[in-house]
């Protein structure tokens, strides 16, 4: 089955210092990753996905994240954060056949001055 | 246009009522999913619709829990004889056509339920 786990369930992050969020997955084929972002009292929102091709992917409000298969790894990154990016983040697996999604559990971002 | 609306955003229950959550999906999209968000957990699928089918009821929880889909539009997600454990956001989301993974799901503001 598949699964999505996220090492660090709260990161503190100076404004304008980089960014770098865990998620590893379990899946059998190649799998369909996506970052999701919820901020406060909203829904969430797709940062980015990677289906295939070019490992590295870029997103929305300028993040990124690198699929590393050897590492079953798809972390999310971004050179320089800012207040507004304090919010939870989820990684998520989607399966063949249709578009369920296996989400993590999250890692909330706090960005202090 | 418009996004994917959910209504209550808030309900507050007593233990052993029945609740009733809506959807309402963005237009034209045909699949609708409703997962559900505890504290401490991450988002836990519970039900997919493509148009007015369910194919897969894998992730509700119990017999307690039932969802519905009619005119492939508006869903409905029913708890029965709620428990305190079913306090939880409970989200919803749509895209064109599930069976395609480049159709991306969009996530309504969720309902949060609370059960006395």
């Amino acid at each position: 089955a598949q699964s999505v786990t996220q090492p660090d369930i709260h990161i503190t992050v100076s404004e304008g210092a980089s960014l770098e969020l865990r998620c590893n997955y379990s899946y059998g084929a190649t799998p369909y990753l996506f970052w999701y972002v919820q901020s406060p009292g909203q829904g969430l929102q797709l940062l980015l996905k990677y289906f295939s091709g070019d490992t590295l992917v870029q997103g929305i409000k300028g993040f990124e994240a690198e699929f590393k298969r050897s590492q079953s790894s798809f972390n999310l990154r971004k050179p320089s954060v800012h207040w507004s990016d304090a919010a939870e983040y989820f990684c998520a697996v989607g399966s063949t056949g249709f578009q369920k999604l296996v989400f993590g559990t999250g890692t909330r971002l706090l960005v202090s001055p | 246009g418009a996004g994917v609306s959910q209504s209550p955003s808030n309900k507050v229950t007593e233990k052993g009522k029945d609740v009733e959550l809506r959807c309402d999906p963005i237009s034209g999209h045909t699949a609708l999913y409703w997962y559900r968000q505890s504290l401490g957990q991450g988002l836990e699928f519970l039900i997919y619709f493509q148009g007015n089918s369910a194919p897969d009821k894998s992730g509700l929880p119990s017999d307690r829990f039932s969802a519905e889909r009619t005119g492939g539009s508006v869903s409905t997600l029913t708890i029965q004889r709620t428990q305190q454990e079913d306090s939880a956001v409970y989200l919803c989301a749509s895209s064109l056509e599930g069976t395609n993974p480049y159709n991306e799901q969009f996530f309504g503001p969720g309902t949060r339920l609370t059960v006395l």
